[in-house]
Order: C-alpha cells, then sequence, then structure tokens
C-alpha cells in the first residue's frame, strides 16, 4: 500500500524554485519524511529528511504542514543539473529501521 | 571512503544460469539493501539486512537469494535467472537512526537473454 503520493511529473524553469508536494495523509507520529532523488539511472541520492519541524540544508528545504498529512520539497533556484526523479518516503525509524520502501516519485524536468 | 561499491557494472546472462552481484561498503553501516529497477518504475526492495547475519525480504525477494556473513559485504545470488529479472540492481547501505541517509552503489545492469 502506497504511504505516499505524489504527481507524477513537474516541470520548472531554470533560476526559479521548484516545489515538489507530497501527501502522506496516513503519516503517523514516528515516522518521518524523507526525500531522495535519482538522476538519470544512477543510484539514488538522499537530500533532507523532516519529523514536524520545517528543514534547510544545502540542497533543499522542506515545509511539513503542522497536521504533517503533507509536505514541500523546496529546490529555492533550480537548475538543469536538478532535473531528476524525486521520491518522497515516509519511515518509522523505530518499529521499521532503516527499510526504505520507494514509490513512483515525481520527474522533475529543468527547462532552460 | 569508497562508499558503496558494486560488481559488475554489467553483466548478460543465458535463460538458468546463476550469477552473484557483489556488493560492500566501507562505511561501517549496520543496513543493507538490495533494490531492483525496471526500465520506466520505482525501486522495489529485494531483501535487506540490519546486520551480520541477520537477513529479511522485501517486496519482492522471490528468485534471489542474500548472505550478510560480514558487516562490509552483502552479495546477492540469482538462481536460475529468468527474463523477468532483467533489471538494474542496486544496493545500498546505512547506519540507522535519526540522521538516517542512505548510501547507494552505482548499480549492476542485468540482462537475461
Amino acid at each position: 500500500d502506497a504511504k505516499t503520493t505524489q504527481p507524477t511529473s513537474m516541470d520548472c524553469a531554470e533560476g526559479r524554485a521548484a516545489n515538489l508536494p507530497c501527501n502522506h495523509s496516513t503519516i503517523s507520529g514516528n515516522e518521518y519524511v524523507y526525500w531522495y532523488r535519482q538522476i538519470h539511472s544512477q543510484g539514488p541520492q538522499y537530500i533532507i529528511h523532516g519529523l514536524k519541524n520545517n528543514e534547510t540544508n544545502e540542497m533543499a528545504s522542506l515545509i511539513i504542514t503542522e497536521d504533517r498529512k503533507s509536505s514541500t520539497l523546496i529546490l529555492p533556484h533550480a537548475t538543469l543539473r536538478d532535473t531528476a526523479v524525486y521520491y518522497c518516503i515516509v519511515l518509522d525509524l523505530y518499529n521499521q529501521g532503516g527499510k526504505l520502501i520507494f514509490g513512483q516519485g515525481t520527474e522533475l524536468s529543468v527547462k532552460p | 571512503n569508497a562508499g558503496v561499491t558494486q560488481t559488475p557494472k554489467f553483466r548478460i546472462l543465458k535463460i538458468g544460469q546463476s550469477m552473484t552481484l557483489q556488493c560492500t561498503q566501507d562505511m561501517n553501516h549496520n543496513y543493507m539493501y538490495w533494490y531492483r529497477q525496471d526500465p520506466g518504475m520505482g525501486l522495489k526492495l529485494i531483501y535487506y539486512s540490519v546486520g551480520a547475519g541477520i537477513t529479511d525480504k522485501g517486496e519482492v525477494p522471490n528468485g534471489y537469494n542474500v548472505s550478510r556473513s560480514t558487516t562490509e559485504d552483502f552479495p546477492l545470488r540469482l538462481e536460475l535467472a529468468a527474463p523477468s529479472q532483467t533489471s538494474v540492481y542496486f544496493c545500498a547501505s546505512s547506519r540507522v537512526g535519526v540522521n538516517t541517509e542512505a548510501f547507494f552503489g552505482q548499480g549492476t545492469r542485468l540482462t537475461v537473454v
């Protein structure tokens, strides 16, 4: 059963912010939200994760709604190299350990 | 650190042959995983291991076997290869905790003919 729902594809203009949404309406209190991306059939790459609070690192920002039922990954200034499939994953570290289950993801195309 | 290393990068097998995909990591991670990715699809978890001597099935384990005799190595064995096993295989590792981040290898592209 899918724990997350993401749009199949999105476009973004180069230099603009890319906002990738993810719905996880059945998320439980122990589950973290993780984001990974996969560039052109390479191995996936970790981006960011969070539990309740918004998070920011050198790659992206993660905004989690107050009810935790959805989140948005923000790439502040998208470049052509950000073209990839982005995966949103919910993970219960205490009951599932680190078992990462990937969904279909969102294919982001950054256009010049 | 080399990270997660997979060998071989490419392989063609005939139907019914067997082979072992090798995966090793040098980060002293406790968790290791094997995924397969069919063309145009997402990753499916085949097997995973929470530490040496412990393995468990993922979403699509049929046709595969694994072992974890050391922390570093997590080989994936294909017995009696079938065309349906044509896929790209990724190995990954992570140190489970609040800051879990999985590191992936570059993949093994397997074709069964």
